[in-house]
């Protein structure tokens, strides 16, 4: 069966430095990942989408990597801050009908 | 200010009882759609509608049920027949559903069991 595994399910970092979030998948061949930032009591929001022909795309101080013989995506998030912790989704399909979520990884950081 | 509306925030549920919780959006989108969210476990899709009048279920419809009269209404209603309907609910919605567009969240709805 499809798994979407997060690596970890909490991460806690030091301001400044780069946090570094995984999501691994199995028995599965999506067209396209997204990630998406989760504050608690709200919704998801919308950070990132990358295509299974992209290797790496970025925004501002975020970077995601789509390795798709690894069956792997990295996000990193460089120069972090205390705002920046949050619950991070990565989320992957080939439609938006059947998109798969991960549980989500826990960032903390730490001034 | 556009985005999508859910409400109530917090709602609680007698057993026997059938609970709707409320998604409006005004981003003019075609499709929208309803998460169940449960600690520990990733967002799993209930329902979606891709246009007006019509709703697919996804992948754990049983207990649930939806219907979209107008374009910027997808009310969610949680029936007697949902056993476990303790969760958090996200709607969402996107531009279509044949595509790999960015979804667009509501705030929430945790409901919980008297």
């Amino acid at each position: 069966s499809q798994k979407i595994e997060q690596n970890s399910e909490a991460l806690n970092i030091q301001e400044g430095k780069t946090a570094t979030l995984t999501c691994n998948y199995t028995n599965y061949s999506p067209a396209y990942l997204q990630w998406y930032r989760q504050d608690p009591g709200r919704g998801p929001v919308f950070l990132l989408l990358i295509r299974e022909n992209e290797k790496e795309k970025r925004k501002e101080r975020l970077k995601v990597t789509f390795d798709t013989t690894l069956k792997q995506s990295l996000f990193h998030i460089t120069a972090s801050q205390p705002a920046d912790s949050a619950t991070y989704l990565c989320a992957l399909g080939y439609n938006n009908n059947d998109m798969r979520f991960g549980a989500g990884t826990r960032l903390t950081v730490k001034p | 200010d556009g985005g999508i509306t859910q409400s109530p925030k917090y709602l609680f549920r007698k057993e026997g009882q059938n609970v709707t919780l409320s998604c409006e959006q005004n981003l003019n989108h075609d499709a929208m759609y309803w998460y169940r969210q449960d600690p520990g476990q990733g967002l799993r899709l209930i329902y979606y509608s891709q246009i007006v009048n019509d709703f697919q279920k996804g992948d754990i419809a049983e207990g649930y049920s939806v219907s979209r009269e107008k374009k910027e209404s997808f009310p969610l209603t949680v029936t007697s027949a949902q056993k476990n309907p303790t969760a958090f609910y996200l709607c969402a919605s996107s531009m279509g559903v044949a595509t790999n567009e960015k979804l667009f969240f509501g705030s929430g709805t945790q409901l919980s069991v008297l």
